[in-house]
């Protein structure tokens, strides 16, 4: 049982190149989240999608895209990458009741140079 | 206002004695909290679930809800070395699609 899978897992990009992260769960679940975590920033939420076709913002979108594909994949986009967003990236899901926790995958270290 | 509030720390505590680390929320509609334990350059890891007031023990943890005074807290007994992390708090509240979660509270469990 692989739960949440993220592709990457290491990245280093030039600065306007574009790059898509890669997020699949195999445990049937409805809500998936994207998240960016800094030094000392804690997890920042960028997107979300409650379930299949619906997606929306969290506290920082600026600058990325995602896309629902189906149930179990949830991508996101970087259109033209910039230094400052350099972070990891954490993929997670849960089911769609308020009561259940999220599962994380092990990241995506995103370098912008 | 943050939603979740932790403090950031460090936390030092010495090997074999209690780690309390605390949380509090301003949503007073906020019905399920979990505990996460992060290592340094790992994933998010779920160790703790709690939905009603009072306590719930698992192993050497035990969670804390008080909704009253809008607070959650963690308690690591016999802290081990491997004890050692960041600690995110999150709650949820009732209907809500997301989790919110705290800046997180860095602990070092001295040997």
């Amino acid at each position: 049982n692989a739960g949440v899978t993220q592709t990457p897992k290491f990245q280093v990009l030039k600065t306007g190149q574009s790059m898509t992260l890669q997020c699949a769960q195999d445990m049937n679940h409805n809500s998936m989240y994207w998240y960016r975590q800094d030094p000392g920033m804690g997890l920042r939420l960028i997107y979300y999608s409650a379930s299949e076709g619906t997606t929306d913002k969290g506290e920082v979108p600026n600058g990325y895209n995602v896309s629902r594909l189906n149930k179990r994949e949830f991508s996101l986009r970087l259109e033209s990458a910039a230094p400052s967003q350099t972070s990891v990236y954490f993929c997670a899901s849960r089911l769609r009741e308020a009561a259940q926790p999220q599962h994380f995958g092990d990241g995506t270290r995103l370098s912008i140079l | 206002q943050k939603e979740v509030e932790q403090n950031s720390g460090p936390l030092s505590v010495p090997e074999g004695a209690i780690a309390s680390l605390n949380c509090t929320y301003s949503d007073r509609g906020s019905q399920s909290f979990f505990w996460y334990r992060q290592y340094s350059g790992k994933s998010p890891e779920l160790i703790m679930s709690i939905y009603s007031n009072g306590d719930k023990e698992d192993g050497r943890f035990t969670a804390q809800l008080n909704k009253a005074s809008q607070y959650v807290s963690l308690l690591i007994r016999d802290s081990q070395p491997s004890d050692s992390a960041t600690y995110l708090c999150a709650g949820n509240s009732q209907g809500a699609q997301k989790l919110v979660f705290g800046q997180g509270t860095r602990l070092t469990i001295n040997p």
